[in-house]
């Protein structure tokens, strides 16, 4: 079964504050990562994604890792702001679909 | 601008009533799409994928007669939420490829059913 697990479920943190945001997944045979950006009663919002042969992927504040050996990824974002307070979702690609984690709530206090 | 479009954004709908929520994609040719259906601090749960010009896939526990999938056109996927209760009451979101390694999600439908 192709199960996708978060931890924490949430996590409050200073402004300026670098964390780490934890995936874990129980199928291996995936084609690619995807870390996602949730806003309250919004859609979805792409942040990165990793080809399974890769390690990881980085854009600005955010670096994503990919370790398929293991079944887990991270989300380190450096230097946390106030606008980076939303829910993050990774998903697992399996063949067309998606499988997703619960979410890490995240809030940064100013 | 959305790639992917979803309407309505909300809807109310009276317990013992169907409710139709449109999935569009604006720029490209989605030959297929996926229903998510996302609970209160759950995660999304895959619901149906869509197949254009024919039967949609159900997730194991999805209601097929209920959860009306109509995949007309390469560029729209329809969901009907038949006689909706009030325990359909959810975030409904879908999804749509547009090249091999690019997903687009629509900005979701909040369904209450009262």
């Amino acid at each position: 079964k192709q199960e996708v697990t978060q931890i924490p479920a949430a996590l409050s943190v200073p402004e300026g504050e670098n964390l780490v945001l934890n995936c874990s997944f129980t199928d291996s045979a995936i084609y690619n990562l995807q870390w996602f950006r949730q806003d309250p009663g919004k859609g979805l919002t792409s942040l990165l994604l990793i080809q399974s042969s890769q390690r990881e992927q980085t854009s600005g504040r955010l670096n994503a890792s990919l370790d398929k050996s293991s079944g887990r990824s991270t989300l380190y974002i450096a230097a946390s702001q106030p606008g980076d307070s939303a829910t993050y979702l990774c998903a697992g690609r399996y063949n067309n679909d998606m499988r997703f984690g619960a979410g890490t709530r995240l809030t940064v206090k100013p | 601008g959305a790639v992917v479009s979803q309407h309505p954004s909300w809807v109310i709908c009276k317990s013992g009533t169907s409710v139709k929520i449109e999935c569009r994609s604006l720029d490209f040719q989605a030959t297929t799409m996926f229903w998510y259906r996302q609970f209160p601090k759950q995660s999304l749960m895959l619901m149906a994928t869509s197949n254009e010009g024919s039967k949609a896939t159900y997730e194991q526990g999805v209601e097929k007669d209920k959860f009306l999938i109509n995949h007309a056109s390469l560029t729209l996927s329809t969901l009907t939420v038949t006689s909706a209760h009030p325990e359909d009451s959810s975030f409904y979101i879908c999804s749509a490829w547009a090249t091999a390694t690019t997903i687009y999600f629509g900005e979701g439908s909040w369904l209450t059913v009262v």
